[in-house]
């Protein structure tokens, strides 16, 4: 069964402080994704990557940036957190193939205070 | 552009009523389409595809092309499918998901 670990399914930061979301896929996919999930807009693609140090900007990439040095772990940074940025972030991993179902982890909650 | 919609929000229904999900896309492509469901404090996961054309806890979906939509459907449904479900087409870009906006379902006993 693909697993998809979120380092951290609550956390707290403050406003201004540079924070790091970590996510594992342990399946070998390529294609890994992060989401942002807000009631009533649904899930909105923040960044994706297709393959190590690739990187694809989604719909809302602004405030965010992403790493992707190792082909299991992808990273999203909030280079300069603000309050607009509390949210549920949600990972998700797809293997390169066609058609295939994304794979969601636990989410993490953000509070940005 | 891609674009899936669900028109409604919330949905509510008694247990053993029929249940409909509706799911309208915009696609110019050939589609592949999927319901995903998050129930309460688990993370999100695949229902259904369209392409597998099976049944999962006893919801199907059918791709109707003309009407650009792939409802979601049960004929009875129970207290244990209350969830959020979203509908999510998959577009030519690298595996990614177009996801619409939810739709929260509540089964009442």
């Amino acid at each position: 069964d693909v697993k998809v670990t979120q380092s951290s399914r609550y956390l707290v930061k403050r406003t201004g402080e540079k924070v790091f979301l970590e996510c594992v896929q342990d399946m070998d996919h390529e294609n890994m994704f992060w989401y942002r999930q807000d009631p009533g807009l649904g899930l909105r693609l923040i960044y994706f990557s297709y393959d190590v140090k690739m990187k694809e900007k989604g719909d809302i990439p602004e405030g965010y940036s992403v790493s992707r040095e190792k082909k299991e772990r992808f990273s999203l940074i909030l280079e300069s957190a603000s309050t607009n940025q509390t949210s549920m972030y949600l990972c998700a991993s797809s293997p390169r193939q066609g058609g295939q179902p994304q794979h969601f982890g636990d989410g993490t909650r953000l509070s940005i205070l | 552009a891609q674009r899936v919609t669900q028109p409604e929000k919330l949905l509510s229904v008694f247990k053993g009523a029929p249940v409909e999900l509706k799911c309208n896309y915009s696609y110019s492509g050939s589609p592949e389409l999927f319901w995903y469901v998050q129930y309460s404090r688990q993370r999100l996961q695949l229902l259904l595809r369209h392409i597998s054309r099976e049944s999962i806890k006893g919801f199907t979906a059918d791709l109707n092309k003309g009407e650009t939509s792939f409802h979601l459907k049960k004929p009875f449904a129970q207290e244990e499918d209350s969830a959020m479900y979203y509908c999510a087409l998959m577009g030519s870009t690298l595996g990614r998901l177009y996801f619409g906006r939810g739709t929260q379902l509540t089964v009442w006993p």
